[in-house]
């Protein structure tokens, strides 16, 4: 089955405790992209990659880091997450660039920084 | 850069009625503005979209249109059921060359609950 695939759903840490929340899909998409959800404020675009190791950011990159060594793989790393972090993730691919193939989401973690 | 305002935040109909969101936007270069669905607990998934070149664009119950002049598009759902209630955003891409390439990101609206009254 085609999707994309996040881990873990849930995940409770402590301020400074590095975190990484994994992200993989099965369809060979070369643009990938991680949003943060948060009431009131929509989606907002963190990073995206538009190919192996090509990363760019979105509108909300600070206190995030992402890689792309391999296609399939887009994990979101926050070296010392704070309580402003607290939030809804998605990541999400396409085929080759949104605009371009429609974005599929994965399931969403649901991170809470005490 | 590209900014997306969607309204209303909630909107309430009933069962058979019309709903309508409307979003604006800022970067007169954008070309693509999809809508995505989220249901309660779920993900976003993407239900139409339309592209610069196009004024509207229908799909069963669901249309689209894009007035490019005064930056705005607009959601219409015709005959609403129950399982239309979601959170619908809109979403605008706007064009960025850099480093001899154009950037791909996507700016969404800030989203619109809808909910069908039975």
């Amino acid at each position: 089955e085609a999707q994309v695939t996040q881990n873990p759903r849930y995940l409770i840490t402590v301020t400074g405790k590095k975190l990484t929340v994994t992200c993989s899909q099965n369809m060979n998409h070369e643009y990938m992209s991680w949003y943060r959800q948060d009431p009131g404020l929509g989606l907002r675009q963190i990073y995206y990659s538009m190919n192996v190791e090509v990363t760019d950011k979105g509108d909300v990159p600070e206190g995030y880091k992402v890689s792309r060594k391999e296609k399939r793989n887009f994990p979101l790393i926050l070296e010392s997450p704070s309580p402003n972090q607290t939030s809804l993730y998605f990541c999400a691919s396409s085929l080759r660039g949104h605009n371009n193939s429609p974005l599929h989401f994965g399931n969403g973690t649901r991170l809470t920084v005490t | 850069g590209e900014n997306v305002e969607q309204h209303p935040s909630t909107l309430s109909v009933q069962e058979g009625d019309s709903a309508v969101i409307k979003c604006t936007y800022s970067d007169s270069a954008s070309n693509y503005f999809p809508w995505y669905k989220q249901e309660l607990g779920k993900r976003p998934q993407l239900i139409i979209d339309i592209r610069s070149n196009v004024g509207e664009k229908k799909d069963q119950r669901i249309a689209v249109t894009l007035n490019k002049t005064a930056k705005h598009f607009s959601l219409h759902i015709t005959e609403t059921q129950p399982e239309d209630s979601a959170v619908y955003f809109c979403a605008a891409s706007p064009i960025t060359v850099r480093y001899g390439g154009a950037t791909n990101k996507l700016i969404f609206g800030t989203g619109t609950l809808l909910a069908v009254q039975p």
